[in-house]
């Protein structure tokens, strides 16, 4: 079956580099996505990954895919406090809904 | 102007009552979701339909009930509330047309059962 998982929380200063990792385990996944949800609010699409890629980058967002071990993560450079909100891995396999992860708890230290 | 509303935005209710949460979208899209957020559980699938005459069940439909009245609307009902219905719940849509195959997700609305 479809599992995504995720560490709940995650502690970083402003300024420093998060990185939050994500596994999942089908190997079917055509995408992979990072939705960012701030507080009171929806899930909002941050960046997705297409399954025959590597790496990804948009500005400040990096994202690595490792297919072998079915690992995902995401490194937000130069992190600030605006960037504190819970992100979801989610992965597709391009007709079925998304499954998501529990999702990770970014908390941003001034 | 949202492309994805809900409403209502908040609802108090009391065990054994029935509720109803709306979902309309102008984006024209076919597929339409319902999840719920739970503190640690992240969003589980309730029920979702890829087009007005489909309707299928998701990870815990138990309890609920959909209707998709038009491509544009998709409402969940709670036939009988109960407290461990208490939650946050989001509507989504997406395009299978679409590159990215993401979805799109209302505001959300914050359901208190009593």
């Amino acid at each position: 079956g479809e599992d995504v998982e995720q560490s709940l929380f995650l502690s970083v200063r402003e300024g420093d580099s998060s990185v939050i990792n994500c596994t999942y385990t089908d190997s079917s996944s055509t995408y992979l996505y990072w939705y960012k949800q701030e507080p009171g609010a929806g899930l909002q699409l941050l960046t997705y990954i297409f399954s025959n890629m590597d790496m990804k980058q948009d500005q400040r967002l990096t994202v690595l895919l490792n297919k072998k071990d079915k690992h995902l993560s995401l490194r937000i450079a130069d992190t600030q406090t605006g960037d504190s909100a819970i992100y979801f891995c989610a992965e597709s396999m391009g007709n079925t809904p998304l499954v998501f992860g529990k999702g990770t708890r970014l908390s941003v230290i001034a | 102007d949202a492309d994805v509303t809900q409403t209502p935005r908040n609802r108090i209710t009391k065990t054994g009552k029935r509720i109803m949460l709306e979902c309309s979208q102008t984006k024209g899209h076919d597929r339409m979701y319902w999840y719920r957020q739970d503190p640690g559980l992240g969003l589980r699938l309730i029920y979702y339909s890829f087009d007005v005459k489909d309707i299928n069940k998701g990870e815990i439909s138990d309890g609920y009930s959909v209707s998709r009245q038009a491509q544009a609307k998709f409402s969940l009902s709670l036939e009988s509330a109960i407290p461990n219905q208490t939650a946050l719940y989001f509507c989504a849509t997406s395009d299978p047309g679409l590159a990215s195959s993401e979805q799109f997700f209302g505001p959300g609305t914050r359901l208190t059962v009593l």
